[in-house]
């Protein structure tokens, strides 16, 4: 069976603290891995990896993939709190890709 | 494009009785998912269109559970006889297929059975 594990489940920080939130997986038929953030509404498509070692990159947002390790992280720096949400990793299967598997999120509360 | 739209936001029912959920996915996007959504737990698969063919059904899609997507364009998925254990958050996600098929959710209905 497929799964997804997310590490920390929740964290707290101070505003301009840098996170590192970390995903690890064992899933048969990899495609690609996902993050999202879930404020209290639908998930939000922050990056999709596909392939190890490169970073992908949004404002202060970052994300890479180790395919070799079976691991993600998402790195947040100079928090805001903005950034306050659960936070998603979900790995891709399937012959099309079509199969999300979720881990459990990661709760981040930035505080001022 | 509007994103994806679910209707109702939210639905409180009794147990026994029968619920209908309905998605609207991006226009042009030829799939369809559904999840569920408990408290503390990160979404679960439950089913895939792609058009109006439904590609596969996750075990957790009792018998008492449907989804259609008739004419390939928005989607309802059918709760009957609920249960108190059916009360989560039901979200839906259209991708545009290909080599990336990003999902992009709804905000989700959120059930409540009593």
């Amino acid at each position: 069976e497929d799964k997804v594990v997310q590490s920390p489940l929740s964290l707290v920080v101070h505003e301009g603290d840098t996170v590192t939130l970390n995903c690890s997986y064992e899933v048969t038929n990899f495609r690609s891995l996902l993050w999202y953030k879930q404020e209290k509404k639908a998930p939000t498509f922050l990056f999709m990896l596909t392939s190890s070692g490169i970073e992908k990159k949004s404002g202060r947002l970052s994300s890479i993939l180790d395919k070799k390790e079976l691991f993600s992280i998402l790195n947040i720096t100079a928090t805001q709190t903005g950034d306050s949400a659960v936070y998603l990793c979900a790995v891709g299967s399937g012959g099309s890709n079509y199969k999300l598997t979720f881990g459990k999120g990661t709760l981040l509360t930035v505080n001022p | 494009d509007t994103g994806v739209s679910q209707d109702p936001r939210h639905k409180i029912t009794k147990r026994g009785q029968n619920v209908t959920f309905r998605c609207d996915p991006i226009s042009e996007h030829n799939r369809l998912y559904w999840y569920r959504q408990t408290l503390g737990q990160g979404p679960e698969f439950l089913t895939y269109f792609q058009n109006e063919a439904q590609l596969e059904k996750s075990r957790l899609l009792s018998d008492r559970f449907s989804a259609e997507r008739p004419k390939g364009s928005f989607s309802t998925l059918e709760i009957q006889r609920t249960e108190q254990g059916d009360s989560a958050m039901y979200l839906c996600a259209s991708s545009h297929g290909g080599s990336l098929n990003i999902q992009y959710f709804g905000a989700g209905t959120r059930l409540s059975v009593l």
